[in-house]
């Protein structure tokens, strides 16, 4: 099983609202990524959980709180955000986190913040 | 961060074509890879080049890193409709932990 999961696969969210991005995978990887992509730009790392532990953190503004629930899981939490984070939300996970891994991306969210 | 130049950003082809994307580096690399992302779709990884001068090939594909590995191409040869898509190179240097991707280089081939 070479898939990532993301859910939900839509998102639309009021600037109150608290909301959670899920990712799964079952490939025993050890490091997982949350990536942010508007339309026609690069993928932009958010954050890095190796081991289940934080290990980057890109200067990401506290509304976006992730969580690393075990190895297979991680969660992007949602609360007040603004119009600007809308946007593709990309899941990715790899072997250990070495440069020379391969990184396996899940579908994404596609949030948009009404 | 990573200082990386991919060119050009944008690339029209008649079917049949061939094309070319450059990823230059202001620094030395430790590798570099290659993803695809399909309109809609989500990056896939195409290959990894570690070696210096390193060339390899998938099918119509070909990926090279320069002798210095500070910079690295993809050439397709004879495009086909199914080659649509944005091509991101994701350089790593021996300082950085994670891969930092370029800008892209979005492919449209005209039938």
């Amino acid at each position: 099983d070479t898939e990532v999961t993301q859910t939900p696969k839509h998102l639309v969210m009021g600037m109150t609202n608290k909301k959670s991005l899920k990712c799964e995978q079952h490939m025993g990887h050890r490091a997982m990524y949350w990536y942010k992509q508007k339309a026609k730009k690069p993928p932009e790392l958010m954050f890095v959980y190796s081991y289940e532990k934080l290990s980057i953190n890109e200067s990401v503004p506290s509304r976006f709180s992730p969580e690393c629930p075990n190895s297979s899981l991680l969660n992007l939490h949602l609360h007040a955000l603004q119009p600007e984070d809308s946007a593709l939300y990309l899941c990715a996970s790899s072997h250990s986190g070495e440069t020379t891994d391969t990184q396996y991306f899940g579908p994404g969210t596609r949030l948009t913040v009404l | 961060g990573q200082q990386v130049m991919q060119i050009p950003q944008y690339q029209h082809v008649q079917e049949g074509e061939d094309f070319t994307t450059y990823c230059n580096s202001s620094t030395t690399l430790s590798n570099i890879q290659w993803y695809k992302q399909r309109p809609g779709g989500h990056p896939v990884f195409l290959i990894q080049l570690v070696k210096s001068g390193e060339v390899k090939k998938q099918k119509r594909l070909t990926f090279q890193f320069g002798e210095a590995k500070k910079n690295s191409s993809l050439h397709i040869t004879a495009t086909q409709t199914t080659d649509v898509g944005t091509y991101f190179c994701a350089p790593a240097s021996g300082g950085s932990y994670i891969p930092t991707f370029g800008r892209g280089t979005s492919l449209i081939v005209h039938p």
